[in-house]
């Protein structure tokens, strides 16, 4: 699976967007990018996941440049529940073999 | 839908002891996952089950780790004997065949605490 890097942190105002970048330009045809993020003391939480089009679901938007290099996960109108770890991953399909590998994410912090 | 439960929530054990946890997943979801989150660290997968055969237990410290899923629903995972190292929060997710993809569901975790 192709590795990710994401920035170790963030800051953002609430009821501001979130932009949280992520670099993949290891990533093959048929892999995946995947986001999922950890609150304090939690399990980690699937948020949205695309191949190359763009994405959007009620929690976060997902763009993917055209050359599927790198992504950002928008978190439009940012709360304070959003002060998490956010883990992209890139990855194949899992009836391939391919597992959830996480690194070490981006700690996001909203700020009031 | 209820989540994925697991207990206990917390564990403290001294070194070269035995512990276990448990894992009951979503109901329906085939397949089982146990992961390892050492603190500062994203999880780290150890082993995973589709029903209650293993499909990947490569990163599994299989000297001192055992899991099972014997009816094909809950699971546990032990530790045998415990090592300072091991200190971490062990979490279980699962996943159905509904799910767009790969979409895992994790439960709350179990904090392990090794002295």
């Amino acid at each position: 699976d192709a590795k990710t890097t994401q920035p170790p942190s963030m800051d953002c105002a609430e009821g501001r967007a979130a932009n949280l970048p992520c670099n993949h330009s290891t990533i093959s045809g048929n892999e995946y990018v995947y986001w999922y993020r950890q609150i304090h003391s939690q399990g980690p939480q699937y948020i949205i996941h695309g191949l190359k089009n763009n994405e959007t679901n009620e929690m976060a938007s997902l763009i993917i440049t055209e050359d599927r290099k790198s992504s950002t996960l928008i978190l439009p109108h940012a709360t304070l529940r959003d002060t998490a770890v956010y883990y992209c991953i890139v990855r194949g399909q899992e009836t391939s073999g391919s597992r959830l590998t996480f690194g070490e994410g981006t700690q996001l912090t909203v700020n009031p | 839908e209820a989540g994925v439960a697991q207990s206990p929530r917390y564990k403290i054990i001294e070194k070269r002891q035995s512990v276990a946890f448990w894992c009951n997943p979503i109901s329906g979801h085939a397949t089982l996952y146990w992961y390892q989150q050492i603190l500062g660290q994203g999880p780290k997968l150890l082993i995973q089950f589709q029903n209650n055969g293993v499909v990947d237990d490569s990163q599994l410290p299989k000297d001192r780790f055992s899991a099972e899923r014997l009816k094909g629903v809950d699971s546990t995972l032990k530790i045998q004997p415990a090592k300072l190292e091991d200190s971490a929060v062990y979490l279980c997710a699962s996943r159905g065949f509904r799910g767009p993809g790969g979409e895992q569901f994790f439960g709350p975790g179990t904090r392990l605490t090794v002295l």
